[in-house]
């Protein structure tokens, strides 16, 4: 089992640019969740899906957030435009019965807005 | 009432004295308290969990209290080593709710 996988490891861009972060659950996982970590609001969910479906949305911050899981070994988020204040450590997360069963986290993308 | 609060937000022990790590909530429906440790660079992972129907678990060195009456849970961490340092998150949940995470505890233990 590989755990979770993000990519990419690093991202800076520029505001402005679109920026799509990936990730790949450990499969046979039902939920995948989207985190987002700073130091000013610790670890803030942003979504979670249960079997490729969105449940709660209520953490994206902003219309320029968006998330997709098109299968159930595949999901993305994508910022567009990105701004400076985006800048934080995305990360992807499964879960295998329930929302809260033990969290696999992957090991981040950390995002750069300049 | 669905925050966790966590403390302190930065903690240093020396190497073989004991961490502690406290954590309120105020949902008495939350059912469900785990702990999750993460190091530079990870994500976070499990490390110890709790139900309220006991008031102490301990796995190795890691002991979680739990006092139902005060709402407050903590994370102790006995003769704590260098290759503890990380940050630690506490979290509390009911049914099928997702988690909801403190803020975090950086913890240093010096050689």
């Amino acid at each position: 089992d590989a755990g979770v996988i993000q990519s990419p490891r690093h991202e800076v861009t520029e505001m402005g640019q679109e920026v799509t972060l990936r990730c790949k659950p450990i499969s046979g996982h039902d939920y995948l969740f989207w985190y987002r970590q700073t130091m000013m609001r610790g670890l803030e969910l942003l979504i979670y899906f249960n079997n490729n479906v969105p449940i709660d949305d209520s953490g994206m911050p902003e219309d320029r957030f968006s998330a997709k899981m098109p299968n159930a070994s595949f999901s993305t988020l994508k910022i567009q435009p990105s701004e400076p204040r985006d800048s934080a450590v995305y990360f992807c997360a499964s879960s295998l019965k329930t929302p809260n069963s033990p969290l696999h986290f992957g090991n981040g993308t950390r995002l750069t807005v300049t | 009432q669905q925050q966790v609060k966590q403390s302190p937000q930065s903690l240093i022990v020396q190497k073989g004295g004991i961490s502690i790590i406290n954590c309120a909530y105020e949902n008495t429906a939350f059912d469900y308290f785990p702990w999750y440790q993460q190091f530079p660079g990870k994500g976070p992972a499990l490390l110890i969990a709790i139900r309220p129907d006991v008031s102490e678990k301990k796995e190795g060195r890691f002991t979680i209290s739990f006092n139902k009456s005060a709402k407050q849970f903590s994370l102790h961490i006995m003769d704590s080593q260098p290759g503890d340092s990380a940050t630690y998150f506490c979290a509390a949940t009911s049914g099928y709710s997702t988690l909801t995470f403190g803020k975090g505890t950086m913890l240093l233990v010096s050689p």
